[in-house]
C-alpha cells in the first residue's frame, strides 16, 4: 500500500498528560509499522517501532498498538514532558520483497504546555 | 556504531545556479541510501532511492538528480535550481533488507 493517513495533524496536551496519534494504511500485507520523531532543525529520529505479529510494543513512556484488522497503529505517549513536543510521523509499511521504501504520514506537531 | 553525515548544513543558492549536496555513511556495508526532501512545516517526499552503486531510482519527476559513485556515498544535485526547490533535504540508509531507516542531520536550502 502507498497511503497512510495521520491523525491529528495538530495535538496541544498539558504536561503530564497522555497523548495519542493514529495512522491507518491501506496494504494488509504491510508487517513493519515505525514512528519517528522529528525536533525542530533536526532529521527524524526512529523512536519505536512493531512487527505485524506483536499486538502492542512499550518502551518507557511510549508504547504503540496494532490493530491489523481495522489496518491501524497508534502511538501512545504517557505522562508527557515539554522535551516530547516534535513532530511525529508514522510511516507507510513497505511492500513484502524488493527494496525497503517507506511513505511518510503527515506528520502530528505536538505540543505539551508546562 | 554507524553514523550518517550530510553537508553542507545550510545553503543559500540563486535561481539557476548548481546544486551538489553530500550524505556519506560510516561503519556499514552495502547499504540502501535515500533522499527526501521536507518542505516548511510539511511530511517527507521521497525523491531518490539506492540499493547499490549506480543503481539509483528516482520517484519524483524534477530537477533534481542523484547519483552513488561509492557504496557509502550519496550525493543529490541539480544543474539549475528553482525557487521551488528550497527545503529541508534529508538523507536516510537502511540495511540491506532492513526495514529501519536513520536519517542524516539535514541540509536546509533555500533557493533566492
Amino acid at each position: 500500500g502507498e497511503n497512510v493517513e495521520q491523525h491529528p495533524s495538530t495535538l496541544s496536551v498539558q504536561e503530564g498528560d497522555s497523548a495519542v496519534i493514529k495512522c491507518t494504511y491501506s496494504d494488509s500485507a504491510s508487517n513493519y509499522f515505525p514512528w519517528y520523531k522529528q525536533e525542530l532543525g533536526k532529521g527524524p529520529q526512529l523512536i519505536i517501532d512493531i512487527r505485524s505479529n506483536v499486538g502492542e510494543k512499550k518502551d518507557q513512556r511510549i508504547a504503540v498498538t496494532l490493530n491489523k484488522t481495522a489496518k491501524h497503529f497508534s502511538l501512545h505517549i504517557t505522562e508527557t514532558q515539554p522535551e516530547d513536543s516534535a513532530v511525529y510521523f508514522c510511516a507507510d509499511p513497505p511492500p513484502t520483497g524488493g527494496y525497503n521504501k517507506l511513505i511518510f504520514g503527515a506528520g502530528t506537531r505536538l505540543a505539551v504546555h508546562p | 556504531s554507524q553514523t550518517i553525515h550530510q553537508w553542507p548544513a545550510t545553503l543559500v543558492q540563486p535561481v539557476g545556479s548548481p546544486l551538489s549536496l553530500e550524505c556519506t555513511v560510516e561503519g556499514t556495508s552495502n547499504p540502501n541510501l535515500y533522499w527526501y526532501r521536507q518542505a516548511a512545516g510539511r511530511g517527507l517526499q521521497l525523491l531518490f532511492y539506492s540499493v547499490g552503486i549506480g543503481q539509483i531510482s528516482s520517484e519524483v519527476p524534477q530537477n533534481l538528480s542523484a547519483s552513488r559513485p561509492q557504496d557509502r556515498q550519496f550525493i543529490l544535485s541539480s544543474k539549475k535550481l528553482l525557487l521551488s526547490d528550497s527545503g529541508f533535504y534529508l538523507c536516510a540508509w537502511s540495511l540491506d533488507r532492513g526495514y529501519e531507516q536513520y536519517f542524516g542531520p539535514g541540509t536546509r536550502l533555500t533557493v533566492t
